[in-house]
Order: structure tokens, then sequence, then C-alpha cells
């Protein structure tokens, strides 16, 4: 079965520290995977996607995140945390099961705060 | 002007009323999405729609109904609103040659729908 874990529902740092967001995935297929960051009361906006290039993908703000196969991962990372990344985090899997159609499964979020 | 738009941003609406969110874009794609947000869910697809003729249902397809009036409009109803359906709803669209690769969703600012 396709899933998405996110293995911590809150996460708090302080700010100027290293940010990390945890992402296990089960796929069938070749999975592409995703961050997206939620702002309150905002819609949700790409940080950073893997799709079989580059293990180490880079996103914007200076999030990065690795694709690890071996232990099924996709982390996301930032080296320093600003005050304006406090929001939610999702971690997305998309599956080709068939040519031109992929599905898309969302792990259930993570929040962080970044405290001053 | 956003590439997805979403309306209305608010609403609260009472039991039994029918009420419909729209969602417009302006980026051309094919593919259109309803999600519906729940905290500590994630998001879960409510319905799915490849083109004008193929619309398809997701995993909590009970209690709402979509009409994709046009390539660039999808819309969301609830014909009867339950407390239940109180959620945070986001239209969201991708393309058919992105699918390919794995892209990824552009999303819209979401509608916040309270069942009173």
């Amino acid at each position: 079965a396709q899933s998405v874990t996110q293995l911590d529902s809150h996460v708090s740092v302080s700010e100027g520290t290293p940010v990390l967001l945890r992402c296990n995935y089960s796929s069938s297929y070749s999975p592409s995977l995703f961050w997206y960051v939620q702002h309150p009361n905002k819609g949700l906006q790409l940080l950073l996607k893997y799709t079989s290039a580059a293990t180490l993908v880079k996103g914007i703000n200076g999030f990065e995140a690795e694709f690890k196969k071996s232990e099924t991962s996709f982390h996301l990372t930032k080296p320093s945390a600003h005050m304006s990344d406090a929001a939610e985090y999702f971690c997305v899997v998309s599956e080709s099961p068939s040519y031109n159609f992929n599905k898309f499964y969302f792990g259930s979020g993570t929040k962080l705060n970044v405290k001053p | 002007d956003a590439d997805v738009t979403q309306t209305p941003r608010n609403r609260i609406t009472k039991t039994g009323k029918r009420i419909m969110l729209e969602c417009s874009q302006t980026k051309g794609h094919d593919r259109m999405y309803w999600y519906r947000q729940d905290p500590g869910l994630g998001l879960q697809l409510i319905y799915y729609s490849f083109d004008v003729k193929d619309i398809n249902k997701g995993e909590i397809s009970d209690g709402y109904s979509v009409s994709r009036q046009a390539q660039a409009k999808f819309s969301l109803s609830l014909e009867s609103a339950i407390p239940n359906q109180t959620a945070f709803y986001f239209c969201a669209t991708s393309d058919r040659r992105q699918a390919r690769q794995g892209g990824g969703y552009t999303f819209g600012s979401g509608t916040r729908l309270t069942v009173v």
C-alpha cells in the first residue's frame, strides 16, 4: 500500500538553528516526491520536488531535501531557521501507475514553530 | 492575478443548505482536483477531472458533486451540507505532460467552509 508518514506532527526550533522535518514513504512504483508549505490561512506552495534526477534537491527559501531510496525517506532540512519559516509542511508522494496518470498522496503535515 | 482562484475564501452555511465552491485557473492545465483538508489528516482527494468530459471520484466523494464547466473551471457542490463537512477545501491543477515526469500541483488559496 502506498503511504506517506511524517514522523513529527509538531517541531519547534529556535531562530538560527537547523530545521529537520522527517518524511518516510512507501510506494509500488518509482515515485516523485514533493514538499509543500502552507502558511496560516494560505494555500499550499511548492518548496521542492524530486523526480529521479539528483538525490539532493534544493528548493526555495534555503530548504533542501535528500532522497534516500534505501531508507525510503525524503527529509526536509534547512541550515538556519527564520521566523518566516513558521508554517505547516506537507510531504507528498506522486506515483504513475499508468503512462500519463499520476496519483498524489499527502502526509498528515508537520507544524514548524520558530522561537525568537 | 493568481493562477488558480477559489471563491469564496470563507463561508459559513447552515446544515442542509446547498453550497457551491468555485475554482478557475489560468494555467491552461487539463487536470483539476478538489481536496479537503482536516487537521492532522493531510489532504484527501474528493474528485478529479482529466478534462471536461472525464470526471472521477476520489477517496471521499460521498456528499459532494462536481461540475467541469470548461477546461478552466471546476466547481464543487455540497448538496446538503452537514457539520462534519466543515474543513478547508483546496482546488489544484496539473498538466498531463508534466504528469509523465511526476510534475506537481498548482494550488488555489483555499476555501474555509464552516457548516453550523
